[in-house]
């Protein structure tokens, strides 16, 4: 069972454009989103995270808004440049023993193009 | 402030080989995760720690994967016999534990092929 649901995706914008990528979950108990990126043959790396008491947080051009109603969180990234090509996931966490346990989305492969 | 290092970066066996994998976690990170990248997929634990303690191992493939982490710090995940289904990234990730503390940091990972 996908306990956080990612769309789309895959994803081509043109440079200056506005990337859009959406999450949802399930789980009631996840208490933080973080959104990681992964560039080909590199670990993902955090890149901006919300906790459920905010509707958005805004990091430069990356922005996360966040609706604890419908369990939906998405991720603008506006202004795209190819340098944003990459592989996107959403992740869902929890704490457990003291520790936060991301879970993760299938990832969005984001191209932009010059 | 050195990353979380793992190691080899590739590897490729047979089919029935034994394999190993390491990690090296970021300094005074008590919580080391294993995980699991398909291609084209999102990153699946397989495995935490807590210091030297295995608290979440729920996702591990027992019969044929083991892990371990003397003394809390470094750790090695073992796969014997691997399977051609085993092809995959095998991420190591550490985070701090207490109040607070929230990122997981990832290594680059080890791309497993077995032929």
């Amino acid at each position: 069972q996908q306990q956080v649901k990612q769309s789309p995706q895959s994803l081509i914008v043109q440079k200056g454009g506005i990337s859009i990528i959406n999450c949802a979950y399930e789980n009631t108990a996840f208490d933080y989103f973080p959104w990681y990126q992964q560039f080909p043959g590199k670990g993902p790396a955090l890149l901006i995270a919300i906790r459920p008491d905010v509707s958005e947080k805004k990091e430069g051009r990356f922005t996360i808004s966040f609706n604890k109603s419908a369990k939906q969180f998405s991720l603008h990234i506006m202004d795209s440049q190819p340098g944003d090509s990459a592989t996107y996931f959403c992740a869902a966490s929890s704490r457990t023993g003291g520790s936060y346990i991301p879970t993760f989305g299938r990832g969005t492969s984001l191209i932009v193009h010059p | 402030e050195a990353g979380v290092v793992q190691s080899p970066r590739y590897k490729i066996i047979e089919k029935k080989q034994p394999v190993a994998f390491w990690c090296n976690p970021i300094s005074g990170h008590n919580t080391l995760y294993w995980y699991l990248q398909n291609l084209g997929q999102g990153p699946e634990l397989l495995i935490r720690y807590e210091n030297e303690e295995a608290v979440d191992d729920s996702q591990l493939p027992k019969d044929r994967f083991s892990a371990e982490r003397l003394k809390g710090v470094d750790s090695t995940l073992k796969i014997q016999p691997a399977e051609l289904g085993d092809s995959a990234v095998y991420l190591c990730a550490s985070s701090p534990s207490g109040r607070g503390a929230s990122e997981a940091f990832f290594g680059q990972g080890t791309r497993l092929t077995v032929v």
